[in-house]
Formats: structure tokens, sequence, C-alpha cells
């Protein structure tokens, strides 16, 4: 049972954008930076936020992150259909150690 | 280019024990963390645990203290994932990843492929 929270699912038409939430604690996001991940259907995840808003080489800037307090944000922007995947936002959380706690996960769907 | 490898598919019976290989190329090995990250099917993410391996200093997760282990072999840059008294939740693809550890943040890249552990009688 994960310790952030993130909606399960969120939709947009291609070229909108959507925003995904991770939602936790002092404990994790609070005190610490946060990753962000993709996974295409049937592939691995693959790393797109690190240190709350930067991006990996590779990584279009269509995608965002940002940080306040003990929630952490995602912006897709200019949809695509090729966004369509599930989401994760990750940190540590010092409420047990060692413990890098993933959020729930969120579907995105390109209408 | 950096790349996690892992070994194939495995089936074992409730009680067994599996351990997935997981090579790596493209970097130098002991110079960043192996970590072990599981998913059931349909579920989310479950991190299991770290190991460095240039000292071979491991961390796990409290669900799975005492059932797992994380070891290397330096001369062939390859980490392993040992979970012993297995039981059919178990059952789920496992991914070894690249950590970067930084002053209150950590990151995962790349992924290995994953491997898929069935556990069934």
């Amino acid at each position: 049972q994960s310790v952030l929270t993130q909606p399960p699912s969120v939709s947009a038409a291609p070229g909108q954008k959507v925003t995904i939430s991770c939602s936790g604690s002092s404990s994790n996001i609070g005190n610490n930076y946060v990753s962000w991940y993709q996974q295409l259907p049937g592939t691995a995840p693959k790393l797109l936020i690190y240190d709350n808003n930067k991006r990996p080489s590779g990584i279009p800037d269509r995608f965002s992150g940002s940080k306040s307090g003990t929630s952490a944000t995602l912006g897709i922007t200019g949809l695509q259909t090729g966004d369509e995947a599930d989401y994760y936002c990750g940190t540590w959380d010092s409420s047990l150690s060692p413990n890098y706690v993933f959020g729930t996960g969120t579907k995105v769907t390109v209408l | 280019q950096v790349q996690l490898v892992q070994s194939g598919a495995e089936v074992k019976k409730p009680g067994a024990s599996v351990k997935v290989s997981c090579k790596a190329s493209g970097y130098t090995f002991t110079s960043y963390d192996i970590n072990w990250v599981r998913q059931a099917t349909g579920q989310g993410l479950e991190w299991m645990g770290w190991m460095n391996p240039n000292s071979g200093n491991t961390g796990y997760a409290q669900k799975f203290q005492g059932r797992v282990t994380i070891t290397r072999n330096t001369s062939i840059s390859t980490a392993y994932m040992e979970l012993s008294s297995l039981r059919s939740e178990d059952t789920a693809v496992y991914y070894c990843a690249r950590g970067y550890r930084r002053v209150r943040s950590y990151w995962f890249d790349p992924w290995g492929q994953g491997t898929l552990v069935t556990v069934s009688s």
C-alpha cells in the first residue's frame, strides 16, 4: 500500500494539457526530491523527471515537474497518442529505513 | 549505451527460491547503486531494496526483510536478487534499475527489461 497518492486516471484530447498530482507527507515528499516515471504498455518504466523538475537528456520539454510542500505535480503539454501510459512518482520515505516509495500510479488516456 | 539486461522468466513452486540476474554494460558497474523493484500484474511499482556494488552494502524494504538478498559479481558486472519462501503473491515482474544517489534525492535510470516470476503449484 503506497503512501504517495495519485489520481487513478486523467484524460484529455490530443494537443491538450494534463496534470498529475502526487500527494505525500513530511516524511517523504516534504523533505526529499521527487522523480517521475513513464511506463508504456508492456514495457519497463522510464525516467521522466528527477530532482522535482529536471529532465534527463532526450525527454521533451512537454514534460515538466514541480513540488510544493508535501505534493508534487507532473505536467504534460501538447498531449500525443504516444503519451498514453501509466505514470508514477517516487521518493524516499524516512518514516521507515530504508524505504523508497512509489505513487499509486496514474493512467493517462488520450481521447 | 548504458544497459541492464535481466535473466529470463522463471516458474517456481510455493516455498521455493528464485534468483534473478541483472547484467550491466556501458558504464562502471561499481559507480552506481542497483535497485530491485517489482510489479504484480495490473498493479503499481513496489521497491524491494538496493545495493552498492562497490562496497556490497545493501538495504531492504521492511516488507521483504529476511526473504530477499541482493548480491553482485563485480568481475562480470552482474547483480542478483534472490527471493526465498515464495508464495503466490510473489508472482510479478521483477525489475532491476540503476540508482542515482544525491543528498535527499534518488532516482532510477535506466531500468532492466523485467523478469516474470510465476509462483504456482
